[in-house]
């Protein structure tokens, strides 16, 4: 079974540039995650998706991030301005809908690098 | 809110060594408690998992058990291997919200 899979593993932007993340989560997953892991710290949900709606987005930083899911397979996830505390690995995860949040199966993330 | 405070690494230690990483958390109610591993280059797996209070986690030879009193979870491994070389994190979560709250990860390293 194919895993979660994202790209690019790593990109370095200057502050004020825009970039995107996408994510390929496992065949017939209905729940997408995805999650902000700044170093030293563990990941914290940004987002979380039922097939292509949005269940929560409280910690997103709307004024700079967006994600959509289109067609409820894919996602992309973009920060546009980019601020260099935006440095960090963003993990996406995925898993089936009757699963919780534990159980799910974890990209090998993108490090992003602001400089 | 909920948090989970793990000790802070590098834990350094030989091949077959004992190994524990502690873990207290902070909840309202009775959350399930989780340890992840993240290997060196691959994405975060589940380890093990408690349920309820009592209960112990086990698996690859780890183990950590649920400890409602001290609000514990604390890993254990009695024989560390080389490829056992990685980040764990312990995680809490509540059945309402279904939202993991993760600790801050502790790197183990094994040398031979």
């Amino acid at each position: 079974e194919a895993g979660v899979a994202q790209s690019p593993r790593y990109k370095i932007i200057e502050k004020r540039q825009s970039v995107a993340f996408w994510c390929n989560p496992i065949s017939g997953h209905a729940t997408l995650y995805w999650y902000q892991q700044i170093l030293g710290q563990g990941p914290k949900l940004l987002i979380q998706f039922q097939n292509n709606g949005v269940v929560d987005d409280s910690q997103l930083p709307k004024d700079r991030f967006s994600a959509e899911r289109l067609k409820g397979v894919d996602s992309t996830l973009k920060i546009q301005p980019a601020k260099l505390e935006d440095s960090a690995v963003y993990l996406c995860a995925s898993s089936p809908a009757d699963r919780d949040s534990a159980e799910a199966f974890f990209g090998q993330g993108t490090r992003l690098t602001v400089v | 809110g909920n948090s989970v405070t793990q000790m802070e690494g590098p834990v350094t230690l030989s091949e077959e060594a004992f190994l524990t990483i502690n873990c207290t958390y902070t909840a309202t109610g009775y959350p399930s408690l989780f340890w992840y591993v993240q290997y060196p280059g691959e994405g975060l797996q589940l380890l093990l998992k408690a349920t309820k209070a009592d209960d112990k986690g086990s698996n690859k030879g780890f183990e950590a058990t649920y400890r409602k009193e001290t609000t514990s979870f604390h890993l254990e491994k009695g024989s560390v291997q080389v490829s056992d070389s990685a980040v764990y994190f312990c995680a809490l979560l509540k059945a309402a919200g279904n939202k993991l709250t993760f600790g801050g990860g502790t790197r183990v390293l094994v040398k031979p």
